[in-house]
């Protein structure tokens, strides 16, 4: 079964409207991390935010946000008063406090987000 | 600040020859990963180094692929006979480690290595 679920894999947005990012997620262990990256053309992946399980706020940096539905295991992205420089593909990613196997990041298949002028 | 740094950024090769990748990771950092990606996926974990030590390999690493970070410092990936299906980006991430296992482990990502093998 796939840990992580990205069902959106692309999105065109219009330049200055919010964005929201799809992500599910499947684990059974009660200690877990959500992470965020955007990775451009150029290849690099930028980590952009992370959520705790146990994290009592939703997460928030700058433009970015995520809503961390816990119940629904859910962790969008939303990205505020989108700019042509948030095109990029956005993956969703996360870490187990057990692990069982990989101590990496576990990552979904990502959404390409086209941001039109 | 200098982030991770991978090269070559680019590399073509024939099928059956040998292709080693390097990879610098932030200086301080600890832990070392090797991811791949292919077209249209997310990246996939390959292994990870703390320090000098391998401690994990993922079973997509077949015999024909080989990592070392002698000094705890550098990482290289060799591929062997490479293959076709070896063709994919190889995303080399570092993180710096204290203690015991976290889930909130950030992994800094290089610009990756993209094999293409005709």
């Amino acid at each position: 079964a796939q840990k992580i679920t990205q069902t959106q894999p692309g999105m065109f947005v219009q330049e200055k409207e919010a964005v929201t990012l799809d992500c599910t997620y499947d684990t059974s262990d009660p200690s877990y991390g959500l992470f965020w990256y955007k990775q451009p053309s150029s290849g690099e992946m930028i980590f952009l935010i992370y959520q705790g399980s146990y994290d009592q706020q939703n997460a928030t940096e700058g433009r970015y946000s995520l809503n961390f539905q816990k119940a629904r295991k859910s962790a969008n992205l939303v990205i505020s008063a989108s700019q042509l420089g948030d095109s990029a593909m956005y993956f969703c990613a996360m870490r187990e406090r057990s692990g069982g196997g990989a101590d990496g990041l576990t990552f979904g298949k990502g959404t390409h987000l086209i941001i039109q002028p | 600040d200098t982030g991770v740094s991978q090269n070559p950024r680019h590399k073509i090769t024939k099928r059956g020859q040998n292709v080693t990748f390097r990879c610098d990771p932030i200086s301080e950092h600890n832990r070392l990963y090797w991811y791949r990606q292919t077209l249209g996926q997310g990246p996939e974990f390959l292994t990870y180094f703390q320090n000098e030590a391998q401690l994990e390999k993922s079973r997509l690493l077949s015999d024909r692929f080989s990592a070392e970070r002698p000094k705890g410092s550098f990482s290289t990936l060799e591929i062997q006979r490479t293959e076709q299906g070896d063709s994919a980006m190889y995303l080399c991430a570092s993180s710096r480690r204290q203690g015991a296992r976290t889930v909130n482990e950030k992994l800094f990502f290089g610009s990756g290595t993209q094999l293409s093998v005709l």
